[in-house]
């Protein structure tokens, strides 16, 4: 299967700790998406990188969080010193930015972080 | 602010009948509209797209209808199946004009549960 996948699938860490995810998108597209998803909510953007440039950030991306995508491949978000307000499904997304109608983003299974 | 609204929680329809979710928006930029369908600790799987110079797009049992004045889109499926059941999404974004698009965002969601 080639679409998103992300990694690892579940995390629970303590408060305090610092946690770090992985996305490795469909492997022709040049965008990668970052959202976070709490109970009863939709989706909520955090940041996107075309190729290895971080584009926007969206202001619920605290100075905790730091997220990069070095050689435009997979990408890393990483939460430090992580609160219980963290917990949520971190989701990853990719698209292949083109010259046409807006570029469909492609969801991988998420990542769920439990914070203690 | 909730620039997109779903304001049904959930929805029950009977197999075989018609399944109809609605999607409201608030901001006169989006011009392009996504739905999304969510089934339980996967990410959301992209169902059917419109932009904002259309007002119908039908592939396989699900259309969507976009009345712009009225700033409202809703996602027809006909016949409903069981393999139906799960959370949508409504989502928009903008962009239409540009170099493909930039963050999504998305409503809350609709619990479609289809009764055998």
């Amino acid at each position: 299967d080639t679409g998103v996948s992300q990694d690892p699938r579940h995390k629970i860490t303590k408060r305090g700790q610092n946690v770090t995810f992985r996305c490795d998108p469909i492997s022709e597209h040049n965008r990668l998406y970052w959202y976070r998803q709490t109970l009863g909510q939709g989706p909520e953007f955090l940041t996107y990188f075309q190729n290895e440039a971080q584009l926007e950030k969206s202001r619920l991306l605290s100075d905790r969080f730091s997220a990069e995508r070095p050689k435009g491949s997979f990408s890393t978000l990483e939460i430090q010193r992580t609160e219980q307000g963290d917990s949520a499904m971190y989701l990853c997304a990719s698209s292949l930015a083109g010259p046409e109608t807006p570029d469909t983003q492609y969801f991988g299974p998420g990542t769920r972080l439990t914070v203690l | 602010d909730q620039q997109v609204k779903q304001n049904s929680p959930s929805l029950s329809v009977q197999e075989g009948r018609i399944s109809i979710l609605n999607c409201d928006y608030t901001n006169s930029m989006f011009d392009y509209f996504l739905w999304y369908k969510k089934y339980p600790a996967e990410g959301p799987t992209f169902l059917i797209s419109i932009s904002s110079i259309k007002d119908k797009n039908e592939d396989g049992r699900f259309t969507v209808f976009l009345n712009k004045s009225a700033k409202h889109l809703s996602l027809h499926i006909v016949p409903s199946q069981p393999g139906d059941s799960a959370v949508y999404f409504c989502a928009a974004t903008w962009g239409l004009d540009n170099f493909g698009n930039e963050k999504l965002t998305f409503g809350t969601g609709t619990r479609l549960t289809i009764i055998p």
